[in-house]
């Protein structure tokens, strides 16, 4: 499975964009971009997906790089409801690992009052 | 609209005994992939049923084992508990094996 390298922790005031960045110089052509956030005592919560364009949906923006070796997760305006451990998951479209998520250590996103 | 449910919330065992946690999923659903979150780790894939057979399996012993019935709800069976059991166990519905996974709040299992 490609890697994914993400930074440990960030912070950010409340009100504020957030852009959480990911790493994945490995990442093959079908490999789809996932990104899942788990608040404290919950499961992880799916956030958006993408291949090759950005994708916006009501929770965030992900900006993906023309080469794909890179992707951002935006969120527009952080709240402190958005406090969480952010994932970003390669998820390979077709073979005999694609049913499975595969998570790293995510960052871990403070916001600030 | 219900989303995937797991029971129960926590489990206290001790070494040696047997567990059973289990897993509705989401209306509509008929996919349902298990996980293992261990204390400040990322949630490790256990394994995923579909059709009632177990498609996909993680690097993990043969003493956890699993079902999926009919009406897609799905059990996790782990024999012989270890300590190193100890996590919070998560459960993930979805339409189909490739599709989009949803989580449940997981069940919390204490090994003593």
């Amino acid at each position: 499975d490609a890697k994914t390298t993400q930074p440990n922790s960030m912070e950010s005031n409340e009100e504020e964009p957030v852009h959480l960045p990911c790493n994945h110089s490995t990442i093959s052509g079908t490999d789809y971009i996932h990104w899942y956030r788990q608040l404290p005592s919950q499961g992880p919560e799916y956030v958006i997906h993408g291949l090759t364009s950005n994708v916006n949906n009501r929770m965030a923006s992900l900006a993906i790089a023309e080469d794909r070796k890179s992707s951002t997760l935006i969120l527009h305006r952080a709240t402190l409801r958005d406090a969480a451990v952010y994932y970003c998951i390669l998820r390979r479209a077709g073979g005999t690992s694609y049913g499975k998520l595969t998570f790293g250590q995510g960052t871990i996103l403070t916001v600030h009052p | 609209d219900a989303g995937v449910t797991q029971s129960p919330t926590h489990l206290i065992k001790t070494r040696g005994q047997q567990v059973t946690l289990r897993c509705s999923p989401k209306s509509g659903h008929d996919t349902v992939s298990w996980y293992q979150q261990a204390l400040g780790q990322g949630p490790q894939f256990i394994f995923q049923y579909y059709e009632e057979e177990e498609r996909q399996r993680g690097n993990f012993p043969d003493r956890f084992s699993g079902h999926q019935f009919p009406n897609y709800s799905s059990e996790l069976n782990v024999n012989a508990l270890l300590l190193g059991d100890s996590a919070l166990y998560l459960c993930a519905s979805s339409l189909g094996i490739a599709d989009t996974q949803y989580f449940g709040p997981g069940t919390r299992l204490t090994v003593l």
